[in-house]
């Protein structure tokens, strides 16, 4: 098993371009998110979904959106790139009331 | 919704020494609280989590309390190795409407040889 993958590892944009960031699992986890990673404050949720088809806003959702059309992928757009956005963007699963396994990251820098 | 805090943000001991992390919840309805370590420029991984149902949980040199009354729960790190030197995060959530984790703001831990 490959576990949680995700790609790009890193990637630079310019204000204003948009982009998607893949996620895939391979262990049949019902439940997949997306977290950003900012010094000093922990991960902070985006977007999380509870199977194909389900969707639901975390805290930080605003700038994002996700879908989610089969179970092993869960991909992360960002409309209209901020500096803000500067972050390291980790996607996570797990079998629903249970353990969470982390992807590897995607750092990402906004000009 | 929940608020999770973390102290101390840094924690600095000698190898062989015990550390301690602790954190806070604000929802009494949290059920599920695991805790992460994080190398530098690595992914989260789990090291031990524990449920409202039980008061502590041990895994060889690592072990959780959690005092539900109090809102309270603490990773124990005892003899302490280098290797140990990374962030840790805990967290909590509610498993009953689904595996969302509110993270505390972390702590570096430091293991002086």
């Amino acid at each position: 098993n490959a576990g949680v993958t995700q790609t790009p590892k890193f990637q630079v944009l310019k204000t204003g371009q948009s982009m998607t960031l893949q996620c895939a699992q391979d262990m049949n986890h019902e439940y997949m998110s997306w977290y950003r990673q900012d010094p000093g404050m922990g991960l902070r949720l985006i977007h999380y979904s509870v199977g194909a088809g389900i969707t639901d806003q975390g805290e930080v959702p605003n700038g994002y959106n996700v879908s989610r059309s089969t179970t092993e992928d869960f991909p992360l757009r960002l409309l209209s790139a901020a500096p803000s956005q500067t972050s390291v963007y980790f996607c996570a699963s797990g079998r629903l009331y249970n353990e969470q396994f982390f992807g590897p990251g995607t750092r990402l820098t906004v000009l | 919704g929940e608020n999770v805090e973390q102290h101390p943000s840094t924690l600095s001991v000698q190898e062989g020494d015990s550390a301690v992390i602790k954190c806070t919840y604000s929802d009494s309805a949290s059920n599920y609280f695991p805790w992460y370590k994080q190398e530098l420029g690595k992914r989260p991984q789990l090291i031990i989590d524990i449920r409202s149902n039980v008061g502590e949980k041990k895994d060889q040199r690592i072990a959780v309390t959690l005092n539900k009354t109090a809102k309270h729960f603490s990773l124990h790190i005892t003899e302490t190795q280098p290797e140990d030197s990374a962030v840790y995060f805990c967290a909590a959530s509610n498993v009953e409407y689904g595996n969302k984790l509110v993270f505390g703001a972390g702590t570096i831990l430091r293991v002086k040889s």
